[in-house]
C-alpha cells in the first residue's frame, strides 16, 4: 500500500529566504505525485504534480518540486519565500494501482517577515 | 476560474441524526470523490463516483455513508445516523478525468460537529 511521510509538521523561513517542504513515499510501481497548499477556510488547492519526465517539476506561485527516485522524494521548494506563502502544505501520492489520493500528514509553513 | 463549491461551511448535529453534506463540483468534471480530515490528522479517502455509480470507496465509508448526484450539478454525501467520531472536515473533490495522472479539485469542506 502506498504512503507518504512529511517529516517535518513546521517550517520557520524569514522572507526572501529559499524554503523546503519535505516529502517522501512509498509506492508500488511508478508513483503520480502531487503537491498541495491550503489557506485557512479554503480547500486544498493544486501547486504541481509529477507523472513522468523531468525530475523537476514548476507549478503555481513560483513553487517547484524535485523527483528524486532513489531517495523515494519529493521535495517542494521556492527560492525566494513570501509571508503569503504561509499555509499548510499536502504532499499526495497515487500509485498505479489506486485511483485515490494518499496525503501526508501535512506541513505548516511559516514565512517570517 | 471555476471551482468546487460546498453547503454548509459548518453543520452541528447531534448524535443520531442524518446529515446530507452538498457538493457543486466545477461544471465540466466527470469524477467526484469526498475525503474527510479529521481535526489534527490526515485528508482520508472516503468514495469516488463516476456515471452515477460508486467507483471505489474505503473502509470508512460503511453503510452510514451514501452518496448521490440528484441532478445535474450537486453531489451530497450522506450520513444516516451520525456518531461523535464522524466529526470531521469533510472535503468534496472533482476533476475532469479519473486517470491518475489527472489533479482533483478540492472544495473549502464543511466542517461537521456531532454532539
Amino acid at each position: 500500500a502506498q504512503s507518504v511521510a512529511q517529516p517535518e509538521d513546521q517550517v520557520n523561513v524569514a522572507e526572501g529566504n529559499p524554503l523546503t517542504v519535505k516529502c517522501t513515499y512509498s509506492v508500488s510501481g511508478n508513483p503520480y505525485l502531487f503537491w498541495y497548499v491550503q489557506y485557512p477556510n479554503r480547500g486544498l488547492q493544486f501547486l504541481l504534480k509529477y507523472i513522468t519526465g523531468d525530475n523537476l517539476v514548476k507549478g503555481s506561485y513560483g513553487f517547484e518540486a524535485e523527483f528524486n527516485k532513489s531517495q523515494t522524494s519529493f521535495h517542494l521548494k521556492k527560492p525566494s519565500a513570501l509571508v503569503s506563502d504561509s499555509a499548510l502544505y499536502f504532499c499526495a501520492v497515487r500509485d498505479e494501482d489506486g485511483q485515490n489520493f494518499v496525503f501526508g500528514p501535512g506541513t505548516r509553513l511559516s514565512v517570517l517577515p | 476560474e471555476p471551482e468546487v463549491t460546498q453547503t454548509p461551511s459548518h453543520q452541528v448535529t447531534q448524535m443520531g441524526q442524518e446529515v446530507i453534506l452538498r457538493c457543486v463540483p466545477i461544471s465540466n468534471h466527470l469524477y467526484f470523490y469526498w475525503y474527510r480530515q479529521i481535526l489534527g490528522q490526515k485528508v482520508e479517502f472516503l468514495v469516488s463516483f463516476y456515471n452515477n455509480e460508486i467507483s471505489e470507496k474505503s473502509e470508512i465509508f460503511d453503510d452510514q455513508f451514501s452518496v448521490e448526484r440528484p441532478d445535474g450539478s450537486n453531489f451530497t454525501l450522506k450520513i444516516r445516523s451520525t456518531k461523535l467520531e464522524d466529526s470531521a472536515m469533510y472535503f468534496c473533490a472533482s476533476s475532469i478525468q479519473g486517470a491518475r495522472s489527472y489533479e482533483q479539485y478540492f472544495g473549502p469542506g464543511t466542517r461537521l460537529t456531532v454532539t
